[in-house]
């Protein structure tokens, strides 16, 4: 089963600064997704970014990029210019079985991130 | 277009009492789930439904138990409330089914804005 690991309970950041979420995960396969979704205290769930696993460039979304080592198995994100807005519970999730699997998401745990004015 | 929208917000059982979570999407979403989120364990899934008409297990099961009733309508049903149910239950939605054959295609799944239940 695949299990994905953030181990970073809790971080904070100045505004305008850079921080980057860690996370790693373990899978057998090959084919994959990866997520970072973004949970603001309204409980939402939005989705920030995604790479796919057979694409080694990284994925960037504006302010937010990925340092995807496939090899590794991590997947970190980094905000630049950190914003108050970027409060919020981050969690990294997994989603494999693409081949005649299923389409589940495996999240980790979360970061509670908090940008300070 | 709501997206996916879940009912009610909020609520509050008794143990051994019973209820039923509704969520519903307009997208035409073939792919429907329930996740519960728990303090410090992030989201997992309690069960899936890859079509109108068929359900899966997720990875915590047990204590709940679910309906497709059309394309648009998948509820979340607790027989018998306890106090490990407390959570805050997400309903999401994808595009396409999962379990095609050869698929490699990713569904971003949309989701809905949660119910609190506590259990007391």
């Amino acid at each position: 089963a695949q299990t994905v690991t953030q181990s970073q309970p809790e971080m904070s950041v100045q505004e305008a600064e850079t921080v980057t979420l860690s996370c790693t995960y373990d899978t057998s396969e090959s084919n994959y997704y990866l997520f970072w979704y973004k949970q603001p205290p309204s409980r939402q769930m939005i989705l920030v970014i995604r790479q796919e696993a057979y694409k080694q460039q990284n994925a960037t979304e504006n302010r937010f990029s990925v340092n995807f080592q496939k090899a590794a198995k991590s997947f970190s994100l980094k905000i630049s210019d950190s914003q108050l807005g970027d409060t919020a519970m981050y969690f990294c999730a997994f989603m494999g079985g693409l081949r005649g699997g299923s389409e589940k998401l495996v999240f980790g745990k979360g970061t509670k991130l908090t940008v300070n004015p | 277009n709501a997206g996916v929208t879940q009912t009610p917000k909020f609520q509050v059982l008794k143990t051994g009492q019973s209820m039923t979570l509704q969520c519903a999407q307009d997208m035409n979403h073939n792919s429907m789930y329930w996740y519960r989120q728990d303090p410090g364990m992030g989201l997992r899934l309690i069960y899936y439904s890859a079509s109108e008409g068929t359900t899966d297990k997720g990875e915590v099961p047990n204590g709940y138990n679910v309906s497709r009733l059309n394309k648009r309508e998948f509820s979340l049903r607790l027989e018998s409330a306890a106090p490990s149910q407390t959570s805050v239950y997400f309903c999401a939605s994808s595009e396409a089914s999962p379990g095609l054959a050869g698929s490699s295609s990713y569904n971003e799944q949309f989701f809905g804005p949660g119910t609190r239940l506590t259990v007391l």
